[in-house]
């Protein structure tokens, strides 16, 4: 069974641009969670969709944004880029959130983005 | 809050050698508590992770896990390093029916040959 697919993989942007980043979970999974790592922040949490909406939302500036689908693919995207934006994007995806789940989350690779 | 503190950034041992990487949570309840190995490139893999069923935890790659609840503890450990096991570890954790995870900042293991 295939696993978290994000594309593209490596991106470079420059300051002002936005950027559209898509990632599709295993199949069944129809929670997506989105993290941004970075060398000096570490991981941080960004949101979380389950059935098209939005459920959990980390401490992020507006311009970070994302949606899912109804085959529960899922995009973010990052407006007015900063220097700071440059990050490792991961995707996670679990079978179903909530209640007493203990599934563990599936990491896809991850975007790298690089804002020049 | 929920967090998750990693102590040592960097580990190094030696090829052989017991592994101990460090993690402690703060939470009056205990949460789901996860390791992760991120290798360079990749994304996250789930070594083990602890759902309250057994406060022993055997995961991949020959790791393994205790619970200890009064010292809000959860250490990684692997009796004999292998070169392969070189990569960054995380511990997480997410309380009950939150699928936020809260990572801890990571530890470097470097496998001294």
């Amino acid at each position: 069974k295939a696993g978290v697919t994000q594309t593209p993989r490596y991106l470079i942007k420059t300051r002002g641009q936005q950027v559209t980043l898509s990632c599709s979970p295993i199949s069944g999974h129809r929670s997506v969670s989105w993290y941004q790592q970075t060398p000096g922040q570490g991981l941080q949490f960004l949101f979380e969709y389950f059935s098209e909406t939005q459920r959990n939302k980390g401490n992020f500036p507006g311009r970070f944004s994302g949606r899912q689908f109804s085959n529960s693919r899922s995009e973010m995207n990052v407006s007015t880029l900063e220097l700071g934006d440059s990050a490792l994007y991961l995707c996670a995806s679990v079978v179903a959130p909530g209640g007493s789940s203990t599934g563990e989350l599936f990491f896809g690779e991850g975007s790298r983005l690089t804002v020049l | 809050a929920q967090s998750v503190t990693q102590l040592g950034s960097h580990v190094s041992v030696s090829e052989g050698a017991l592994v101990l990487l460090r993690c402690n949570y703060s939470s009056s309840v205990p949460p789901y508590l996860f390791w992760y190995v991120q290798y360079p490139n990749q994304g996250l893999q789930l070594l083990l992770k602890y759902t309250s069923a057994a406060t022993l935890v055997k995961g991949i790659n020959g790791f393994e896990a205790e619970f200890k609840k009064s010292e809000t503890s959860f250490h990684l450990t692997k009796p004999s390093a292998h070169m392969s096991d070189a990569a960054e570890y995380f511990c997480a954790a997410r309380p009950f029916g939150n699928e936020k995870l809260t990572f801890g900042t990571g530890t470097r293991l470097t496998i001294i040959p």
